[in-house]
């Protein structure tokens, strides 16, 4: 039971561009949810994070979206690099004192030069 | 380098063994957290610990144990391996109980044949 999926296994956007990836979670007890960036050979890399009393996160070129009541969060690049080729997941976190996150099975996202 | 150590990089092993896989957190995190990554699946919550102290637990199995030392190092053991133990096993760490943006390290990376 996948309860934060990411459905598109790969993605691929011209520098300078927008990148949008996109995760969907079933569980309406998450309220934390978090984005991770995955280079080769690398553990994740924290990149930003939303609680659930927003919609919208921006740190620099990176936004989070949080849409709730369709249970989807999507991240926007832009724009985007080629330093930004990386595996992105997608994870979220549940109310009350459990840290635990669960994550999506990632995005690889290819910037192209 | 994140600051979070985990050692070996690279294990092979056969079925049916035992392995001990160690992480050392940043300097002053006290929870140190375990994560499972199978080919192309999302990262699985394993067990997390605080200062010495097991505070949650995720889909571990059985022949899985782990603890924390006073020094909070932690080791992860993984007891009569079988083939689909093979993934990545992360470590990350973070101040407190209730920290969200870990810090990963780089993983070990176990293959059973």
């Amino acid at each position: 039971d996948q309860q934060v999926k990411q459905n598109s296994p790969s993605l691929s956007v011209q520098e300078g561009r927008i990148s949008i990836l996109n995760c969907d979670y079933t569980n309406s007890m998450f309220d934390y949810f978090l984005w991770y960036k995955k280079y080769p050979a690398e553990g994740p890399t924290f990149l930003i994070s939303i609680s659930s009393i927003k919609d919208k996160n921006e740190d620099g070129r990176f936004t989070v979206f949080l849409n709730k009541s369709a249970k989807h969060l999507s991240l926007h690049i832009v724009p985007s690099q080629p330093g930004d080729s990386a595996v992105y997941f997608c994870a979220a976190g549940p109310a009350g004192s459990a840290r635990q996150l669960t994550f999506g099975s990632g995005t690889q996202l290819t910037v192209l030069p | 380098d994140s600051g979070v150590t985990q050692t070996p990089k690279h294990l092979i092993t056969a079925t049916g063994q035992r392995v001990t896989l160690r992480c050392s957190p940043r300097s002053g995190d006290l929870s140190v957290y375990w994560y499972q990554q199978s080919l192309d699946q999302g990262l699985q919550f394993l067990i997390h610990y605080y200062n010495g102290e097991e505070r949650a637990k995720g889909n571990i199995l059985e022949r899985f144990s782990a603890q924390q030392f006073p020094d909070l190092h932690s080791e992860l053991n993984l007891s009569s391996l079988e083939l689909g133990d093979s993934a990545l096993y992360f470590c990350a760490s973070s101040e407190g109980p209730g920290d969200y943006g870990y810090t990963f390290g780089s993983g070990t990376r176990l293959t059973v044949v």
